[in-house]
């Protein structure tokens, strides 16, 4: 089936850097989501991105539908302590059917 | 607007016992998805129910089961529970059909000892 890679699989910054993480497959998707997980909850829908080559910001977040359908992109500037969690990517398989979750990358901010 | 909520928070079961989880969708809301999210690990989808029928199932072993009401609520049940089945259980709900953004619930978290 199909499956998505996310990297880094974590990683540590200080605040007040921007962050960028992926999300990559060899299959193609129609739809990419971005969530966010904190510790013990659900994760919460960041951005959504339906075309190929939309660039959708949400605050602090960026995020951009890759022109190949198989890859999507997350940056976030600036970065606070709040931000750290769990980011998700998402994609929608080609039946159009169901989201497909990447493993996660896990990010901390250090002050 | 209430979120997607589900009981309870918390649940603890021996190995060989049931388990019933609870899911109530966003107002509107006629699909919800069940995920398994084991400890430090990604999201596993689980079944999709849209209308009140099953739509799609993921790869896991028919002790995992579950229904949706006529209001869109869903109950996900797990039979002979063995200690990996303790993980965070997440739903969420869409709009009807596939493809449609999906908004999580704060998740159950179920232990099996």
């Amino acid at each position: 089936g199909q499956q998505l890679n996310q990297s880094p699989q974590s990683m540590f910054i200080q605040e007040g850097e921007d962050v960028s993480m992926n999300c990559t497959s060899s299959s193609i998707f129609n739809t990419w989501l971005w969530y966010k997980q904190d510790p013990g909850e659900g994760p919460v829908l960041l951005i959504a991105l339906y075309k190929a080559g939309e660039l959708t910001s949400n605050g602090r977040l960026t995020a951009q539908f890759g022109i190949t359908r198989k890859d999507s992109f997350l940056n976030i500037s600036a970065s606070i302590p709040s931000d750290v969690g769990i980011y998700f990517c998402a994609g929608l398989d080609n039946y159009g059917q169901n989201f497909v979750f990447g493993p996660g990358t896990r990010l901390s901010v250090l002050p | 607007e209430a979120g997607v909520t589900q009981s309870p928070t918390h649940l603890i079961k021996t190995r060989g016992q049931q388990a019933t989880l609870r899911c109530s969708p966003i107002s509107g809301h006629t699909s919800v998805y069940w995920y398994q999210q084991a400890l430090g690990l990604g999201l596993q989808f689980l079944l999709w129910y849209d209308e009140g029928e099953e739509r799609n199932r993921g790869n896991f072993p028919p002790r995992f089961s579950g229904r949706q009401f006529p209001n869109y609520s869903s109950e996900l049940n797990v039979n002979a529970l063995e200690l990996e089945d303790s993980a965070l259980y997440l739903c969420a709900s869409s709009l009807s059909g596939g493809g449609a953004v999906q908004y999580f619930g704060p998740g159950t978290r179920l232990t099996v000892t």
